[in-house]
């Protein structure tokens, strides 16, 4: 079973919230985690979206709009990238990073289409 | 400007070797922690190797023993060494800067490695 696990894709209208989850493996509980979340349009290189551990200690990147936000959904041992009013310059792979066992690891990445 | 720039890439045989550079430009890289990020075709990103500011080195298991990351000391590049490559270490290589926050915050173009025969 892989440390972290993306849905492969997801759509969503202009103007509508999408939200991409970071499912945890089993035992490797999601609270001691901070997540961090890439952005990667097509052709070019992965950008800083944000990062969150907890509500007192979160941080967008720079230039990053605030319809982005981090959260984390224990019940389900996963972190989550919310993304409120949906934008066409919004579509692009997501991938969530943790470190883990002495290793970044990178999830496979949610392709986010605006349709 | 603050940059990060790849060479080195190119197509390779199985079992061969190559060596990938990272020039860095507006800040001295070994102030930081750097990193290899590689994305196979049509594939997610994938961590292969990192050196921090003091000097440790950390490798993905599917490259330890095969790949040697290393620094100048003038603090201007930073390199890959790959050895013994395989298909399936056929990418795009990153190189990538991470931050006090742990945040990989700048990130070069990448350079493509094509291992075949």
């Amino acid at each position: 079973q892989a440390v972290l696990t993306q849905p492969s894709s997801l759509s969503a209208s202009p103007g509508a919230s999408a939200s991409l989850t970071c499912a945890l493996r089993s035992g490797i509980n999601v609270d001691t985690y901070r997540i961090y979340w890439y952005q990667q349009k097509a052709g070019s290189p992965p950008q800083y979206v944000l990062r969150y551990k907890s509500d007192s200690e979160k941080q967008r990147g720079s230039g990053v709009p605030s319809r982005f936000y981090g959260s984390k959904d224990a019940s389900a041992n996963a972190g989550i990238l919310l993304i409120s009013g949906v934008q066409s310059d919004d579509e692009a792979d997501y991938y969530c990073v943790i470190w883990h066992s002495g290793a970044w690891v990178f999830g496979g990445g949610t392709r986010l289409t605006v349709l | 400007e603050v940059q990060l720039l790849e060479s080195g890439g190119g197509l390779v045989n199985p079992g061969g070797s190559l060596g990938l550079s990272c020039a860095a430009s507006g800040f001295t890289l070994n102030t930081y922690s750097m990193n290899w990020v590689r994305q196979a075709p049509g594939k997610g990103l994938e961590w292969v190797s990192s050196i921090t500011s003091v000097g440790d080195k950390y490798y993905a298991g599917s490259v330890k023993g095969r790949f040697a990351i290393s620094r100048d000391s003038a603090g201007n590049s930073l390199y890959l060494q790959m050895n013994s490559l395989g298909v399936e270490d056929t990418a795009v290589y990153y190189c990538a800067r991470r931050d006090g926050y742990d945040v990989f915050d700048l990130w070069g173009q990448g350079t493509v490695v094509t291992v075949s025969s």
